[in-house]
């Protein structure tokens, strides 16, 4: 079965630190997609970042970075810098190819407050 | 195009009544997704379509909950017989299918606030 954990339910530092939110995830599949996805209090889902499971090269996009080390089966995200509309709940996701119809599972947030 | 459509945005209903969601896809992505999220939980897969076939139904959605979608277009998901333990947000997503691109293949719907009281 897949499954996703995020350990850290909520997290919470001062606005410019960084922060690291973790994601460790189970699957069978040896192509599988790994996603994080934004939801502020509106509650729409915003999508972050997808990456394939044959692509370990680190990404950053601005203030965002993500490290995926596929020995250790974790898809961490890293905010430098935070800043106040960063606060919202964070989801890493995880599709399959062969089981599960690519359809996604997801962790179950990791709570995220950035104070001023 | 302007995204996946999801209509309401609120429905509050009483216990016991039926109630149904409405999600228009992006036009043309052949699989629709609907997924429930409950207070401090991450979404969980209901059931998913490819064109009008419903491919796979999670063992969440009890015989109350039904799912369509005529002619591949839009889908409608019901809830008989309404619970208190149904109250969630109801999400849509649609995707192509074979998208091996770096983009997000996914595209949610902003969701369905159910409170059933």
């Amino acid at each position: 079965a897949q499954k996703v954990t995020q350990a850290q339910t909520e997290i919470s530092v001062v606005e410019k630190e960084d922060v690291t939110l973790d994601c460790v995830y189970e699957t069978r599949d040896t192509t599988y997609y790994l996603f994080w996805y934004k939801q502020p209090p509106s509650g729409e889902l915003v999508f972050l970042i997808r990456r394939n499971s044959f692509d370990e090269q680190n990404e950053i996009s601005g203030r965002y970075s993500w490290n995926f080390q596929k020995s250790t089966s974790s898809f961490n995200f890293t905010i430098t810098a935070s800043q106040v509309v960063d606060s919202a709940v964070y989801f890493c996701a995880l599709s399959g190819t062969i089981q599960g119809a690519q359809k996604l599972v997801f962790g179950q947030g990791t709570r995220l407050t950035i104070n001023p | 195009d302007t995204g996946v459509s999801q209509d309401p945005r609120h429905k509050i209903t009483k216990r016991g009544q039926n109630v149904t969601f409405r999600c228009d896809p992006i036009s043309e992505h052949n699989r629709l997704y609907w997924y429930r999220q409950t207070l401090g939980q991450g979404p969980e897969f209901l059931t998913y379509f490819q064109n009008e076939a419903q491919l796979e139904k999670s063992r969440l959605l009890s015989d109350r909950f039904s799912a369509e979608r005529p002619k591949g277009s839009f889908s409608t998901l019901e809830i008989q017989r309404t619970e208190q333990g149904d109250s969630a947000m109801y999400l849509c997503a649609s995707r192509v299918i074979g998208d091996r691109g770096r983009s997000n293949g996914y595209t949610f719907g902003s969701g369905t606030r159910l409170t059933v009281v």
